[in-house]
C-alpha cells in the first residue's frame, strides 16, 4: 500500500512569490491534515479536512495560505505571497475518521528567501 | 490551554546504553498521548500511543512508555539503544476523539559509537 506521498519535495523562493503544495493521502483515508513545522519545532496544524469539507481552519493565515481538497481525495495547500516567516517543513498527513493514528509523508521543505 | 513540553532538545546516549526521552503535558483532563519518530528525510512515524489502562505501554522497535498521572507525564524509554535510533523524537497529546494533536517541540537522538 502506498504511503502519503508529497510534492515537490523542496522550494526556494523569493519573498513575495506563489507556490503550491500537494498532497496524495493513503486510499481511503478521508481524513486529510496539514501542518507547518518551522525548524527544530514540533508540527503546527494549519487546516484538516473530513472528505472534501474543512473541519478546522482556524490556524491557516487565511490572507495568504489556502488549501482545498476538491474531491476528497488529493489536497493542495497554496501560499499567495509568501513570507522569510514561512520558511519552514509543510507536512501532509491522513488517516480514517475515528482513527488515532495519523500517517504522515515526507514533507515539502520550503525556503523563503 | 494544552501544552506539550519536550525539555531536552538534544540527548546523547552510546550504543548499548539506555534511554529515556522526558514528556510533560498540561491539560485539565487525560488526553490521548502519542510518541512519534522523525527520520531524516522521512515522515512522522508512530511509535506508540496510550489511552487508559496499564500505564506502560509498549511499541515498536523495543520503545516503550510510562504514563504518570501524578507526574502529567509520559516520557518514552529504550533498554538498549542502537545506531538505527539516531532520529528526532515527539510526543503529541489530543484532547478529543477528532484527535486533533497538540505536538512538543521534539528532542534529538544522537548515538554515540
Amino acid at each position: 500500500e502506498a504511503g502519503v506521498t508529497q510534492s515537490p519535495r523542496y522550494a526556494v523562493l523569493q519573498e513575495g512569490q506563489a507556490v503550491s503544495f500537494w498532497c496524495d493521502p493513503i486510499s481511503g483515508h478521508d481524513t486529510l491534515y496539514w501542518y507547518q513545522q518551522p525548524r527544530d519545532q514540533g508540527p503546527q496544524l494549519l487546516v484538516y479536512f473530513r472528505d472534501e469539507a474543512v473541519i478546522d481552519n482556524s490556524q491557516l493565515p487565511s490572507d495568504r495560505f489556502s488549501a482545498v481538497r476538491p474531491k476528497g481525495t488529493n489536497s493542495t495547500l497554496k501560499i499567495q505571497s509568501a513570507k522569510q516567516g514561512d520558511t519552514a517543513t509543510y507536512l501532509c498527513a491522513s488517516s480514517l475518521a475515528g482513527q488515532d493514528t495519523q500517517y504522515f509523508g515526507p514533507g515539502t521543505r520550503l525556503l523563503v528567501l | 490551554a494544552q501544552s506539550v513540553t519536550q525539555p531536552d532538545a538534544r540527548v546523547t546516549v552510546s550504543e548499548g546504553a539506555s534511554l529515556q526521552l522526558r514528556c510533560k503535558y498540561s491539560s485539565s483532563v487525560t488526553p490521548y498521548l502519542f510518541w512519534y519518530v522523525q527520520y531524516p528525510r522521512q515522515g512522522l512515524q508512530l511509535l506508540l500511543k496510550y489511552y487508559s489502562g496499564d500505564p506502560v505501554v509498549q511499541g515498536v522497535n523495543g520503545f516503550e512508555a510510562e504514563f504518570s498521572k501524578s507526574n502529567s507525564s509520559f516520557h518514552l524509554r529504550k533498554a538498549s539503544v542502537h545506531w538505527s535510533d539516531s532520529a528526532v523524537y515527539f510526543c503529541a497529546v489530543s484532547m478529543n476523539s477528532n484527535y486533533q494533536l497538540i505536538w512538543g517541540s521534539g528532542t534529538k537522538l544522537i548515538i554515540k559509537p
